[in-house]
């Protein structure tokens, strides 16, 4: 089936340690967004890629890197430079067009202890 | 600047009530997109509708539809009949295609339907 995988659906890390967060697509599309959402909250943009090699900061990169050396993936590295990394993390893909809708993920829930 | 605000933080209704939720956006450019979301429990954003800001004409599919109004700037939608189903986070979001790719989501509005 086409789709984005994101994974895991649950995560626990130590404060100080990195954590990468995956996401993977079947669905050929371009672009690729990261958002950040925190408890009764929207989404924010952390990062975002339109093509290969080539990514975006959005309004909440720092503290977060990505890298996008294959179209299917687009991981996340959630860096100990995060000072409040416990939220919920969509990954999104669509087409390089912006006028199409975005598909995602079921998301990964990062918890810091 | 681009913006969406949805102002109904949460709504409650009973079921079989119809119930709107309220969408207003700004925008720097004639040429852009609305769509609507829901997210479940379970997380995930699921796609209900995108609509162009050249097609002013509303929209209904089964048991939902959307005013989009380019004179107050709003895009509304509307549940008729609802269900504990339709119990969901509702996200509202902007994409300008002449400014990148990206999208921009409002707050969203929490909805509870009680049986």
């Amino acid at each position: 089936d086409g789709g984005i995988t994101q994974s895991p659906k649950y995560l626990f890390r130590k404060e100080g340690q990195n954590v990468t967060l995956s996401c993977e697509q079947n669905l050929n599309h371009d672009a690729m967004y990261w958002y950040r959402q925190d408890p009764g909250q929207g989404l924010r943009l952390i990062y975002y890629s339109q093509i290969v090699n080539d990514f975006q900061k959005g309004d909440i990169a720092e503290g977060y890197s990505v890298s996008r050396e294959k179209k299917e993936s687009f991981p996340l590295t959630v860096t100990s430079a995060q000072k409040n990394p416990t939220a919920f993390y969509l990954c999104a893909s669509s087409p390089a067009t912006g006028t199409l809708e975005a598909f995602f993920g079921q998301g990964t829930r990062l918890t810091v202890v | 600047a681009q913006k969406v605000t949805q102002a109904q933080t949460e709504i409650s209704v009973v079921e079989k009530e119809d119930v709107t939720l309220d969408c207003v956006y700004e925008t720097r450019d004639t040429t852009y997109y609305l769509f609507w979301y829901k997210q479940p429990p379970s997380g995930e954003l699921v796609f209900l509708i995108r609509r162009n800001s050249f097609d002013e004409q509303n929209e209904i599919s089964g048991r939902y539809s959307w005013n989009f109004q380019k004179s107050t700037s709003s895009f509304n939608f509307t549940i008729t009949a609802s269900q504990v189903v339709d119990s969901a986070v509702y996200f509202c979001a902007l994409s300008e295609p002449n400014y990148g790719q990206n999208f921009v989501f409002g707050p969203g509005t929490r909805l509870s339907v009680l049986p």
